[in-house]
């Protein structure tokens, strides 16, 4: 199974500032990463596709890079509905796999 | 556009069989995407439990691999998972998703729990 781990796990932040989001696999994924918001108590939201292509509707404040076993999300102003956890996910083979979520909590 | 809804008991006794149902409205399951079940548990986050296409090929996660079966109904529009031999590390929420360039959109989710 290809491992994905994040950094960090929890970031406090401020409203207005910019938040960089790190994932990376145990092997090469080509551009297979999606990027997920998570509200609690909902289901994940899909905000990033094929590792930086940006869904339809979501803001584009929100932004992602990276290829192979390197990625970053990155939220260029922070505003108030965005905190929240964020997850990624690599569908490069099976079986799919998930980071561990990243909580973006109010500093 | 295309929206998902779980169903099944929310309650499950040990050793038993978990059985959900994924409703698909507002689009066909027929349509060229994959429909798969995703659990989040605590203890283990966001795990993909695998998927299946209107033809009825899958695709499972070798670690529930022996005790899952995903079928789909096309003329009900809706696809099944069943996972037997359940035990408290099964205890999640339960939520369907369909795969395009990423899983989108999702079921909200139904919390099944394992208890005797």
């Amino acid at each position: 199974d290809i491992q994905m781990t994040q950094s960090p796990s929890t970031l406090s932040a401020s409203v207005g500032d910019r938040v960089t989001i790190t994932c990376r696999a145990s092997q090469s994924i080509s551009s297979w990463l999606a990027w997920y918001q998570q509200k609690p108590g909902k289901a994940p939201k899909l905000l990033i596709y094929k590792a930086s292509s940006l869904e339809s509707g979501v803001p584009s404040r929100f932004s992602g890079s990276g290829s192979g076993t390197e990625f970053t999300l990155t939220i260029s102003s922070l505003q108030p509905d965005d905190f929240a956890t964020y997850y990624c996910q690599q569908y490069n083979s099976y079986p799919f796999t998930f980071g561990p979520g990243t909580k973006v909590d109010i500093k | 556009q295309v929206q998902l809804q779980e169903s099944g008991p929310g309650l499950v006794k040990p050793s038993g069989t978990l059985s959900l149902t994924c409703a698909v409205s507002g689009g066909s399951i027929s349509s060229s995407n994959w429909w798969s079940w995703v659990r989040q548990s605590p203890g283990k986050g966001l795990e993909w439990i695998g998927e299946i296409y209107h033809s009825g090929s899958t695709n499972y996660n070798p670690s529930l691999k022996s005790r899952i079966t995903i079928s789909v109904d096309k003329s009900r529009n809706q696809f099944s998972l069943r996972l037997s031999s359940v035990t408290a590390a099964d205890t999640a929420v339960y939520y369907c998703a369909r795969l395009g360039a990423g899983f989108d959109p999702w079921g909200q989710g139904t919390l099944v729990t394992v208890s005797s």
